[in-house]
C-alpha cells in the first residue's frame, strides 16, 4: 500500500486478556518501530526491528509485551494479561534502511482500551 | 542519552498571526531533529527535519525551524497561522544508533478565527 497500515484501529478488551496489534509497513522499508502514546503525552519507544538483526527491545515496559516480525514485512505486537495502564494508542512506523537520519513514516495507530 | 523539552503544552493564536513553538533538546550525539504534526484522529505527519545541513529548515505548509546548537534549540515557526494548523505538534530527536526517536511532550495549537 501507499503508507503504513495498522489493525485494528480500535480495540476494547477486558483486564487480563491478551491482545495482538498488527502493523504493515511500507513496502521496501526494512526498519520497523513500535511506539506507545498515552493520553496527553508524547510517544514512547517500545521496540525496533532492522532487517535480520536482533530487535532492540529496550523500550518494552514489561515482559507482558512482545513483538515479532516476519522477514521484512508484517509485525505483530502482543500484550499479555492486559492491565488498565496499557490503555494507549500504539503506533507503528517504518523507514528505509541504512541511514540514521531516515524519516520514519507512521501508521494511524491502534487505540487500545483496557476496561 | 537524549531528551526533548517542549516548553509550552498549549499555544493559542489568532488566524493570520505568527506561530512559535519552542523546543529544547539534549543529545550525546550530533542530533537529527524533526517536527511532526498530529491532527485529531489522524496519524503523525512529518513537517520538517534537520540533519546537519542548513540550520534553517523549511517544511511543509509554510513551517520552518532553526537549529541553534549554542542554545540547544529547534523552535518551529510559521509567519501566519491558518485554521487548519490547529493540531498537536511534536519535537523529536533521533539517536545516532538505531534511529530511535525521542519525542517531546507535545504542544497543542489552537487557532482562533
Amino acid at each position: 500500500g501507499a503508507g503504513v497500515s495498522q489493525s485494528p484501529s480500535n480495540k476494547v478488551t477486558e483486564k487480563g486478556k491478551d491482545v495482538e496489534l498488527r502493523c504493515d509497513p511500507i513496502s521496501g522499508h526494512t526498519a520497523l518501530y513500535w511506539y506507545r502514546q498515552r493520553l496527553g503525552q508524547g510517544l514512547e519507544f517500545l521496540i525496533y526491528f532492522q532487517g535480520n538483526s536482533a530487535p532492540d527491545k529496550s523500550g518494552l515496559p514489561s515482559d507482558r509485551f512482545s513483538a515479532e516480525r516476519t522477514g521484512e514485512s508484517v509485525s505483530t505486537l502482543t500484550i499479555q494479561r492486559t492491565q488498565q495502564e496499557d490503555s494507549a494508542v500504539y503506533l507503528c512506523a517504518s523507514s528505509f534502511p541504512g541511514r540514521t537520519t531516515d524519516t520514519q513514516y507512521f501508521g494511524p495507530g491502534t487505540r487500545l482500551t483496557v476496561l | 542519552a537524549q531528551s526533548v523539552t517542549q516548553l509550552d503544552s498549549h499555544v493559542s493564536v489568532s488566524e493570520g498571526t505568527p506561530v512559535l513553538l519552542r523546543c529544547n533538546y539534549s543529545s550525546s550525539y550530533s542530533p537529527s531533529l524533526f517536527w511532526y504534526v498530529q491532527h485529531p484522529n489522524k496519524g503523525l505527519q512529518l513537517l520538517l527535519k534537520y540533519t546537519s545541513a542548513a540550520t534553517l529548515v523549511k517544511g511543509i505548509n509554510g513551517f520552518e525551524a532553526e537549529f541553534k546548537k549554542s542554545e540547544t534549540s529547534f523552535h518551529l515557526t510559521k509567519p501566519s497561522a491558518h485554521m487548519s494548523d490547529a493540531a498537536e505538534y511534536f519535537c523529536v530527536v533521533s539517536a545516532a544508533a538505531g534511529n530511535k526517536l525521542t519525542f517531546g511532550g507535545g504542544t497543542r495549537v489552537l487557532v482562533k478565527p
